[in-house]
């Protein structure tokens, strides 16, 4: 079945970019993902991309697709304390259902 | 409604008692979903119902678990003689299911069921 990884945690500094990378390994996928899960709360989607677009842009959030190399990232420009949450890459690879990625905490500090 | 709601929002039960949980779609969502979270596993598919076709039961990781949607909108997904490692966050998503579109699926606020 589908396999979809990320890094466990990222940390940087207020103000700074985060980059949040995410591998996959089914191409089929027609639209990728973002959702963003705060402490306590459910899962908010982000933004997502068409699988036949390299790049899409919205406001603070850069998605960034490379299916050559089945890598997908999500870039946060000023990052700010707010955006402190569990960040995860979503795929359709079999139909309409998710596949997740394990999941990037994103720690913001002062 | 203005989201996706379930209830309960936490449940405790003790092993082997029967649970269900309820998942309340967005208005004139067709497509709804079941996923679990726990820390093991992460995020799984569970189930999936779209409109009257014969739901997705791809997920579901065992036959204690068992799910349907009612009349198209609510659904009830029940788990019987529960185990201490059902323990997890249950979501439920409903989302258009255009074609042609980007699926999006919006999330309700999950229920947390612990099984003692």
């Amino acid at each position: 079945g589908e396999d979809v990884e990320q890094s466990l945690f990222l940390s940087v500094r207020e103000g700074d970019s985060s980059v949040i990378n995410c591998t996959y390994t089914d191409s089929s996928s027609t639209y990728l993902y973002w959702y963003k899960q705060e402490p306590g709360a459910g899962l908010q989607l982000l933004t997502y991309i068409f699988s036949n677009m390299d790049m899409k842009q919205d406001q603070r959030l850069t998605v960034l697709l490379n299916k050559k190399d089945k890598h997908l990232s999500l870039r946060i420009a000023d990052t700010q304390t707010g955006d402190s949450a569990i960040y995860f890459c979503a795929v359709t690879g079999g139909g309409n259902k998710l596949t997740f990625g394990t999941g990037t905490q994103l720690k913001v500090e002062l | 409604g203005a989201g996706v709601s379930q209830s309960p929002s936490n449940k405790v039960t003790e092993k082997g008692k029967d649970v269900e949980l309820r998942c309340d779609p967005i208005s004139g969502h067709t497509a709804l979903y079941w996923y679990r979270q726990s820390l093991g596993q992460g995020l799984e598919f569970l189930i999936y119902f779209q409109g009257n076709s014969a739901p997705d039961k791809s997920g579901l990781p065992s036959d204690r678990f068992s799910a349907e949607r009612t009349g198209g909108s609510v659904s009830t997904l029940t788990i019987q003689r529960t185990q201490q490692e059902d323990s997890a966050v249950y979501l439920c998503a409903s989302s258009l299911a255009a074609s042609g579109m980007a699926d999006t699926q919006y999330f309700g606020p999950g229920t947390r069921l612990t099984v003692l």
